[in-house]
C-alpha cells in the first residue's frame, strides 16, 4: 500500500523559511509524479506544486511560484518542499499526494494522500 | 487559470439522495475527481474520471458530468457521509490542478 508520511511544518514568522519533507514507500518512487497540495484553516483544498519523477519538470501555483522550491531525492523516497518569504496566507496544513493508478488518474488528480503537516505562519 | 464552483452546502436526512453540483468552463473537456473529506483527514478520492468508483469506496456514491456541470451523487445517505467534497479539474496540460470551493454535506 502506498504510505506518505509529512514532517517538518511548524510556527513560522513572516518572512522566515521553512522546508517540508514527505517520506514515501508501498510504490517505486521514482516513477511517479508528486504533488504538494495545501488546505488554509477552514478552507478549501489548493495545489501548490508537483515535480516529475526524475525532477525533469517542476510546476508551481502562481502563488507560490518563485518562493518554494520542490525537489525530490529518490534514493530516498522522499519529497521537499522548501518554503522562503513565508506569509500569512501561506498558513495551511500541506499535503503530498500522487496519482499512482493510471487507471484512475493521468497525474491530473490524486488517489494518494499523506495525514499532512501544519504551517503556521505569524509574528 | 479557471474555475470550478460548488454550492456551500448541502442537507439532507439520512436515507435520502444528496446531489452536489460542480460547475467549470473546462468540464466539457477535463475529467472530473471528487474527494470527500471528513473533518482532521486527509481527502479521499470517492469518483474519477467523472463517474468511476475507486476500489472500497461504497456504491451509493455515483457521478455523472454533462456539459459544464457535474454532479455527485450520494444515494441513501448515512451519517458517516457528512463531510465536506470537492471536485477537481485539470487543464487540457493536466499540470493546473484546479479544486472547486467545497461543499458541506449535513446529514440531518
Amino acid at each position: 500500500d502506498v504510505q506518505l508520511v509529512e514532517s517538518g511544518g511548524g510556527l513560522v514568522k513572516p518572512g522566515g523559511s521553512l522546508t517540508l519533507s514527505c517520506v514515501a514507500s508501498g510504490f517505486i518512487f521514482d516513477h511517479y509524479n508528486m504533488n504538494w497540495v495545501r488546505q488554509a484553516p477552514g478552507k478549501g483544498l489548493e495545489w501548490v506544486s508537483s515535480i516529475s519523477g526524475r525532477s525533469s519538470y517542476k510546476y508551481y501555483a502562481d502563488s507560490v511560484r518563485g518562493r518554494f522550491t520542490i525537489s525530490r531525492d529518490n534514493a530516498k523516497t522522499s519529497l521537499y518542499l522548501q518554503m522562503n518569504s513565508l506569509r500569512a496566507e501561506d498558513t495551511a496544513v500541506y499535503y503530498c499526494a500522487l496519482c499512482s493508478s493510471s487507471s484512475v488518474c493521468n497525474d491530473d488528480a490524486f488517489d494518494s494522500w499523506g495525514q499532512g503537516t501544519m504551517v503556521t505562519i505569524s509574528s | 487559470s479557471y474555475e470550478l464552483t460548488q454550492p456551500p452546502s448541502v442537507s439532507v436526512s439520512p436515507g435520502q439522495t444528496a446531489r452536489i453540483t460542480c460547475s467549470g468552463d473546462v468540464l466539457p473537456k477535463q475529467y472530473v475527481y471528487w474527494y470527500q473529506q471528513r473533518p482532521g483527514q486527509a481527502p479521499v478520492l470517492v469518483i474519477y474520471k467523472d463517474s468511476e468508483r475507486p476500489s472500497g469506496i461504497p456504491e451509493r456514491f455515483s457521478g455523472s458530468s454533462s456539459g459544464t456541470t457535474a454532479t455527485l451523487t450520494i444515494s441513501g445517505v448515512q451519517p458517516e457521509d457528512e463531510a465536506d467534497y470537492y471536485c477537481q479539474s485539470a487543464d487540457s496540460s493536466g499540470r493546473n490542478v484546479v479544486f472547486g470551493g467545497g461543499t458541506k454535506l449535513t446529514v440531518l
